[in-house]
């Protein structure tokens, strides 16, 4: 059974930073892309990142290049996003996908981890 | 703002159909024979229904199901049940490997 569960969510100041993780099993990881995606309250979807299953090759979108950091350990399985300047609209719950039949469309996803940027 | 434009809200009875549609607004929304469209229950993960504009995955039932027409894809629940009731969002990628999400669409079965 594929598992992703999240963690590192927490309250941290604007301009703080933040590392979230996801542990992932029941599958090859090493062979599959993964991705965050992000849910502010009361908000729709927003994708936040891509990395290849090599974790050579990573994504973002315009609103957080610059200041996240995705990255993965295959031997570990485990994803991990690294959130640095972090800004009031940064606050969501952050979802980690894994790859369905291609890179840009998923088929499972963790239940996520809040994060909560304010003073 | 989204390149994506889904209504904000459709609902119907039970036993109905819906059809919820995702149209691209912007010339990088990507390719439209790549939308995936997914269920979001309240307070849960998102679930994918359909990927490449009309495939199902494994376990979806066949009352879910997609199509697209020029630069609209549609997501259409047929014989719908209170467990439909949820959000829907449809996703596509870009020509730069990024992913657009639709704004969602709130169903609610009366």
């Amino acid at each position: 059974e594929v598992q992703l569960l999240e963690s590192g969510g927490g309250l941290v100041q604007p301009g703080g930073s933040l590392r979230l993780s996801c542990a992932a099993s029941g599958f090859t990881f090493s062979g599959h892309a993964l991705s965050w995606v992000r849910q502010a309250p009361g908000k729709g979807l927003e994708w936040v990142s891509l990395i290849s299953g090599s974790g050579n090759n990573p994504y973002y979108a315009d609103s957080v290049k610059g200041r996240f950091t995705v990255s993965r350990d295959n031997s570990k399985n485990t994803l991990w996003l690294q959130m640095n300047s972090l800004r009031a609209e940064d606050t969501a719950i952050y979802y980690c996908a894994k790859r369905g039949s291609a890179w840009y469309n998923y088929d499972y996803w963790g239940q996520g981890t809040l994060v909560i940027v304010s003073s | 703002q989204s390149a994506l434009t889904q209504p904000p809200s459709v609902s119907g009875s039970p036993g109905q159909s819906v059809t919820i549609s995702c149209t691209g607004t912007s010339s990088d929304a990507g390719s439209y024979d790549r939308v995936s469209w997914y269920q979001q229950p309240p307070g849960a993960a998102p679930k994918l229904m359909i990927y490449d504009v009309s495939n199902r995955p494994s376990g979806v039932p066949d009352r879910f199901s997609g199509s697209k027409s020029g630069d609209t894809a549609s997501l259409t629940i047929s014989g719908l049940q209170a467990e439909d009731e949820a959000d829907y969002y449809c996703s596509s990628p870009t020509s730069t490997n990024t992913v657009l999400f639709g704004g969602g669409t709130k169903l609610t079965v009366l």
